[in-house]
């Protein structure tokens, strides 16, 4: 299994861009989510999808659009970029959101800086 | 919104000495998890504690979970220069999907 795969590693866009950042696991996992990781702020959650078709908000959704057609796939989506959205973007899974609580396995990340 | 705060945000150990890392929340959690990122990594798992007051250990490594389900600890024993990287807490309010995770507590190590 690869576990959970995100690409590109690196990105540079200029303010007002758009652009998605693809996530993929291949654990059959129902709950994906994604987070951005600021110096001194930890791991905040943007949004995060309980199974395919199903998606909802997290702390810090605003700017970024997300989608869920498949239990595989995650996309986020940058719809205007904004010097504030550098940052290291992680994807996770997990095999279930509910009661349980199961570990969440991260992707590598994606580096991204807005100028 | 639910808060969950970590301290110290560093922790400077000189190598085979001792340190703890602190988590605490304002709100009671139904579980909470400990994750460690090396440095240019992404976090890894470590543990999840379920009950009021459950400890469990990993080598070197002890967790806790407060009583009121609001705090956690983590101690290291012993600290070795494999322990460096930023240890992180998270936790699941009850009924809530949403994964908090703390600030995270950095450890660089003085051989």
């Amino acid at each position: 299994n690869a576990g959970v795969t995100q690409t590109p590693k690196f990105q540079v866009l200029k303010t007002g861009q758009s652009m998605t950042l693809q996530c993929a696991q291949d654990m059959n996992h129902e709950y994906m989510s994604w987070y951005r990781q600021d110096p001194g702020m930890g791991l905040r959650l943007i949004h995060y999808s309980v199974g395919a078709g199903i998606t909802d908000q997290g702390e810090v959704p605003n700017g970024y659009n997300v989608s869920r057609s498949t239990t595989e796939d995650f996309p986020l989506r940058l719809l205007s970029a904004a010097p504030s959205q550098t940052s290291v973007y992680f994807c996770a899974s997990q095999n279930s959101g509910g009661p349980g609580r199961e570990t969440q396995y991260f992707g590598p990340g994606t580096r991204l800086l807005v100028l | 919104g639910q808060q969950v705060m970590q301290i110290p945000q560093y922790q400077h150990v000189q190598e085979g000495e001792d340190f703890t890392t602190y988590c605490n929340s304002s709100t009671t959690l139904s579980n909470i998890q400990w994750y460690k990122q090396r440095p240019g990594g992404h976090p890894v798992f470590l543990i999840q504690l379920v009950k009021s007051g459950e400890v469990k250990k990993q080598k070197r490594l002890t967790f806790q979970f407060g009583e009121a389900k609001k705090n956690s600890s983590l101690h290291i024993t012993a600290t070795q220069t494999t322990d460096v990287g930023t240890y992180f807490c998270a936790g699941y309010p009850a009924n809530d999907y949403k994964l908090s995770f703390g600030a995270g507590t950095t450890v660089t190590v003085r051989a």
